[in-house]
């Protein structure tokens, strides 16, 4: 039980476009999932907080209008980099709460802007 | 808001040693510490966790003890194999209410040598 899915795995895009991420959970259902990045040899960095059919939460620093989160579903949460540069070239990883606290991973999108 | 610190950043032991990792967190209304394990290019997995109600919990060759007063949390891994091998994430919750979300200590990568 408990598992998360997204999808692509892997992504290479050139500068200017914008991508899209789709996180799943495939055998319950979230109501808030999370969004976090991940650069080379370092921690996870919460990038925003999605939460089913409400806004997204935005941590300090992160541009929402870059970074569009979309929580259409119990299952499903897409983020949206848009208008990509290299800068944000990444490991980009969701997560979806199950219970009060218990977060279970996405096997992770590897981003490269060209 | 919540900070996480964890050491060693580095942790390197024979197998069939024990490894310990330690944690801090400075919110004390944090009440959720789970431990995550990430393999290379892999998705974090949740491998234990503990709640404030409890100091220690035990799942086979790994513990996590908990000190509310002191406000730190540790890891213990006994008789270490080199498919523990991995980066160690822990983590807490915070802030108090809201969604939950957490926060991750730097991570600590341990190497078991056969």
């Amino acid at each position: 039980g408990a598992v998360v899915s997204q999808h692509p795995s892997r992504v290479i895009c050139k500068s200017g476009t914008s991508v899209k991420i789709e996180c799943r959970s495939l055998d319950f259902q979230a109501t808030t999932m999370f969004w976090y990045r991940q650069f080379p040899k370092q921690s996870l960095m919460l990038m925003a907080t999605s939460n089913e059919g409400s806004k997204a939460t935005y941590e300090q620093g992160v541009e929402k209008d870059k970074f569009l989160i979309n929580h259409a579903s119990l299952t499903l949460s897409t983020l949206t980099v848009t208008s990509a540069h290299p800068e944000d070239s990444s490991f980009y990883i969701c997560s979806a709460r199950l219970g009060d606290n218990e977060q279970f991973f996405g096997p992770g999108t590897r981003l490269t802007v060209l | 808001g919540e900070n996480v610190e964890q050491h060693p950043s580095t942790l390197s032991v024979q197998e069939g040693d024990s490894a310990v990792i330690k944690c801090t967190y400075s919110d004390s209304a944090s009440n959720y510490f789970p431990w995550y394990k990430q393999e290379l290019g892999k998705r974090p997995q949740l491998i234990i966790d503990i709640r404030s109600n409890v100091g220690e919990k035990k799942d086979q060759r790994i513990a996590v003890t908990l000190n509310k007063t002191a406000k730190h949390f540790s890891l213990h891994i006994t008789e270490t194999q080199p498919e523990d091998s991995a980066v160690y994430f822990c983590a807490a919750n915070g802030p108090a209410g809201g969604y939950n979300k957490l926060i991750f200590g730097a991570g600590t990568r341990l190497a078991v040598h056969p």
